[in-house]
């Protein structure tokens, strides 16, 4: 059975810095690239930005560019979400989710609340 | 960036109703298209693939199509579990982008 599971998220203060992780399991994850999409309180979904499969490449949204650093450890099946110098916008929940030509499997997501 | 314009934002609909959701494309992306289900505090489950193809254990039900650069959504006969919101995302160019989501409830 595939399973995403995130972590790491928190309370964190405007300019700080925060970094998520998401362990998979129940597949080969070195195979897939895999993204992060969040989700602000009662509105859509927002493409964060992916990693292919062994983490030589990186695509981010333009909203988070710069700010936000996506890697991977394949030893330990963990994709990882670096975010700085995070603003009020940032808030939501943020899912990690495999890429299997669209968006297969999701995390239960994390929540991360920007606010001083 | 591609937009996807989803409509209706919301939708109540009564058991064993025929319910359709559509998606406009602001250009060309071919069947790199697909459909999500999100229940209340849950995270969202992939429903259709590649414009029309069921995902692993969704019901025969669902079903999705495509004109041009609109797609849609199907739900032939209505049941309480197909509440919840409904997002199409489109994965043909990045930025991948969602629709803003249809909010369906039973009437």
């Amino acid at each position: 059975e595939v399973q995403l599971v995130e972590s790491g998220g928190s309370l964190v203060q405007p300019g700080g810095s925060l970094k998520l992780s998401c362990v998979a399991s129940g597949f080969t994850f070195s195979n897939y690239w895999m993204d992060w999409v969040r989700q602000t309180p009662g509105k859509s979904l927002e493409w964060i930005g992916e990693i292919n499969t062994d983490g030589s490449k990186t695509n981010y949204a333009p909203s988070i560019k710069d700010r936000f650093t996506i890697s991977r450890d394949n030893a330990k099946s963990t994709l990882y979400l670096q975010m700085s110098n995070v603003k009020s916008d940032d808030t939501a929940i943020y899912y990690c989710t495999r890429l299997g030509g669209y968006f297969d499997y999701w995390g239960q997501g994390v929540m991360v609340t920007v606010s001083s | 960036d591609i937009q996807m314009t989803q409509s209706p934002a919301s939708l109540s609909a009564s058991l064993e109703e025929i319910v359709t959701i559509t998606c406009q494309a602001s250009q060309d992306i071919g069947n790199y298209l697909s459909w999500y289900q999100q229940k209340p505090g849950k995270s969202p489950q992939l429903l259709i693939h590649s414009a029309t193809s069921l995902a692993d254990g969704v019901p025969s039900r669902f079903s999705g199509s495509r004109s041009g650069t609109q797609y849609s959504l199907k739900i032939n006969r209505l049941q309480v579990e197909d509440t919840g919101i409904y997002y199409c995302l489109q994965h043909y160019s990045a930025p991948w982008t969602f629709g803003g989501g249809t909010k369906l409830e039973l009437k």
